[in-house]
């Protein structure tokens, strides 16, 4: 059991490159996560989903965007990298129902670069 | 929206040393979680505390949960090397919404 997958582990981007953070589960979560950290500031919810087909903004959504076509697969993609956009980025997901949710599993994170 | 603070924002204990850290929250709780970070790695779910009173233990970290104060501790009795790293709280707002969290509190734990 896999858990949620973050590929690549580290990348460093050119300012104005375009890249996609990919991010799979294997467990079956309806929602997944995209939150990014910067040091000293905790985490910041870029964008999620409640299920395929359907997303949300989060609290710094500018400079991103995501797609969720199927349960498992949640990407995020960087438009014109810029500097400000370096951080360490993690993908979460749960398995949430009207009860509340259950606890998030985490990936391991993407460290990004923008030079 | 809802803000989450912990404190301290680092903390250096002597192994063998008891330790106590906050989280308190600028609105009602609905669900308190902690999770730990081992530096550069992701996020170890700990516990989940959904009740005003609620307290849960695993091994030998306590964490409670205080409704009236908005306020969550998490305390380690007898301290290791292995429990050093990044301690965050997160909590959201009721209806599913998206878990908010603190800056963390950074341990480190010294022979």
């Amino acid at each position: 059991n896999a858990g949620v997958t973050q590929t690549p582990k580290f990348r460093i981007l050119k300012i104005g490159q375009s890249m996609t953070l990919q991010c799979a589960q294997d467990m079956n979560h309806n929602y997944m996560y995209w939150y990014r950290q910067d040091p000293g500031m905790g985490l910041k919810l870029i964008y999620y989903s409640v299920g395929a087909g359907i997303t949300d903004k989060g609290e710094v959504p500018n400079g991103y965007n995501v797609s969720r076509s199927t349960t498992e697969d949640f990407p995020l993609r960087l438009e014109l990298a810029a500097p400000s956009q370096t951080s360490v980025y993690f993908c979460a997901s749960s398995y949430s129902t009207r009860g509340g949710n259950y606890g998030y599993t985490f990936g391991s994170g993407t460290r990004l670069t923008v030079v | 929206s809802q803000e989450l603070e912990q404190s301290p924002q680092s903390l250096i204990v002597q192994e063998g040393k008891n330790l106590t850290i906050n989280c308190t929250s600028s609105k009602t709780l609905y669900g308190l979680y902690w999770y730990k970070q081992k530096y550069g790695e992701g996020l170890i779910f700990l516990m989940m505390l959904q009740k005003g009173g609620e307290e849960k233990s695993h091994e030998k970290i306590t964490a409670k949960l205080d409704e009236k104060k908005q306020q969550s501790s998490l305390h380690i009795t007898a301290s290791q090397p292995s429990h050093a790293g990044i301690y965050l709280c997160g909590a959201d707002e009721g209806g599913n919404t998206p878990l908010v969290f603190g800056k963390g509190t950074r341990l480190s734990v010294i022979a």
